[in-house]
């Protein structure tokens, strides 16, 4: 399978736990992308990597929140101290942006990780 | 500001029937991208059409069609004799021309199609 993997699949947890999430993207894109997606409402923008660089991070990122993509390949989401609030799907897309690409970048999304905070 | 608004929150057909799924967005930018997305049960985002602002051709492909108008703001999509398999979340999305190219999704609208 040549498509974004993210693991677990599911993941609930007691309020105040710390959890981490796993996004591994199609090998040869160098963007990588974090969107949550709460009930009834479309995915909203966390933060992107290009290679290992953390390049934007949305306000809805709390301090509680960290992204790594340390060699430019993986990528972790971690949530420290978590809140009945973090209940979503997060969700990790990748694409491959480059000269000559513009206006492509088709993002190609994982099945997401639905996180449940007890 | 940009937006996207899907007003339709959730729409029940019937086998073989029509049915067209609106989209309105708001940008300030003279130029971007339409997305629209479809979500399965399995949670995985499927990409179904890019359409950027300065083609405003309607397009087809097999039992689908996009019809973009500029004028109005809206990136509608019809699907033509809809069958069960079709029955998913559909999000329309707002890609600016900046570097990020991240998306801003509609809040989606869920499509039941009855045997």
């Amino acid at each position: 399978d040549t498509g974004v993997s993210q693991d677990p699949r599911h993941k609930i947890t007691k309020r105040g736990q710390n959890v981490t999430f796993r996004c591994d993207p199609i090998s040869e894109h160098n963007r990588l992308y974090w969107y949550r997606q709460t009930l009834g409402q479309g995915p909203e923008f966390l933060t992107y990597f290009q290679n290992e660089a953390q390049l934007e991070k949305s306000r809805l990122l709390s301090d509680r929140f960290s992204a790594e993509r340390p060699k430019g390949s993986f990528s972790t989401l971690e949530i420290q101290r978590t809140e009945q609030g973090d209940s979503a799907m997060y969700l990790c897309a990748s694409s491959l942006v480059g000269i000559g690409l513009a206006g492509y970048n088709e993002q190609f999304f994982g099945p997401g990780t639905r996180l449940t905070v007890l | 500001a940009q937006k996207v608004t899907q007003a339709q929150t959730e729409i029940s057909v019937v086998e073989k029937e029509d049915v067209t799924l609106d989209c309105v967005y708001e940008t300030r930018d003279t130029t971007y991208y339409l997305f629209w997305y479809k979500q399965p049960p399995s949670g995985e985002l499927v990409f179904l059409i890019r359409r950027n602002s300065f083609d405003e051709q309607n397009e087809i492909s097999g039992r689908y069609s996009w019809n973009f108008q500029k004028s109005t703001s809206s990136f509608n999509f019809t699907i033509t004799a809809s069958q069960v398999v079709d029955s998913a979340v559909y999000f329309c999305a707002l890609r600016r021309m900046d570097s990020s190219y991240k998306l801003i999704f509609g809040s989606g609208t869920r499509l039941l199609v009855r045997p």
